[in-house]
């Protein structure tokens, strides 16, 4: 079965960091460009960054660039996102996608809440 | 940036009409590359449409996206139950790979 599953979530204090992960399993994710998309509470979905299978190419949101971090490890089967001077507009739910045409497999997300 | 404007905000239907969704870009989504996501209250989002007009895989036929340059809709031909969700489309020819705001299709 095809299957992404976040971790890594919680509460963080305004200007600390977090690390999330994603486990993939099911394909061959050496072969694909991961995502980060994210949406805080009641609202849209967010794009926040996207890596290359082979980590040549990688692309942030303009409002996100220099604190977080996207990197992968294929050999691992997993894909991360190091989030630093984390804001009270980072909470929101994280979900990693797999895709570049089209987003095709999501995980479940994990909720990130930026609260003093 | 490439915008992403969907409407309506909310569409208002009945099981077994047909809906049609607009996502309008602000410039010309190039190859086409823009697709539809369905999202149901606390689940993931999951892809619907890609490449404008070509269905996932496992997805009905009654979902089917049309369109290009910069109009781009997707028609539910009959609503099913199911279908009462909020649909988002993105566009993945540019960085950053935007959504749209979103539209609510919601029972009437």
């Amino acid at each position: 079965e095809v299957q992404l599953v976040e971790s890594g979530g919680g509460l963080v204090k305004p200007g600390g960091s977090l690390r999330l992960s994603c486990a993939a399993s099911g394909f061959t994710f050496g072969a694909y460009t991961m995502n980060w998309v994210r949406q805080a509470p009641g609202k849209g979905l967010e794009w926040v960054s996207s890596i290359s299978s082979s980590s040549g190419f990688i692309y942030y949101a303009d409002s996100l660039k220099g604190r977080f971090t996207i990197s992968r490890d294929n050999a691992k089967n997993s894909l991360y996102l190091q989030m630093n001077s984390l804001r009270a507009e980072d909470t929101a739910v994280y979900y990693c996608a797999k895709g570049s045409g089209g987003f095709d497999v999501w995980g479940q997300g994990t909720m990130v809440t930026v609260s003093s | 940036e490439i915008v992403l404007t969907q409407s309506p905000g909310t569409l208002s239907l009945s099981p077994g009409e047909r809906a049609t969704l607009s996502c309008r870009a602000s410039q010309s989504v190039s190859g086409n590359y823009l697709a539809w996501y369905q999202q149901k209250p606390g689940q993931a989002p999951r892809l619907l449409i890609y490449g404008a007009s070509s269905r996932a895989t496992g997805i009905p036929d009654r979902f089917s996206g049309s369109g290009s340059g910069t109009d781009f809709s997707l028609t539910i031909s009959r609503l099913e139950p199911e279908d009462f969700a909020v649909y988002y489309c993105q566009q993945y020819s540019d960085s950053p790979r935007t959504f749209g705001q979103g539209t609510k299709v919601e029972i009437k």
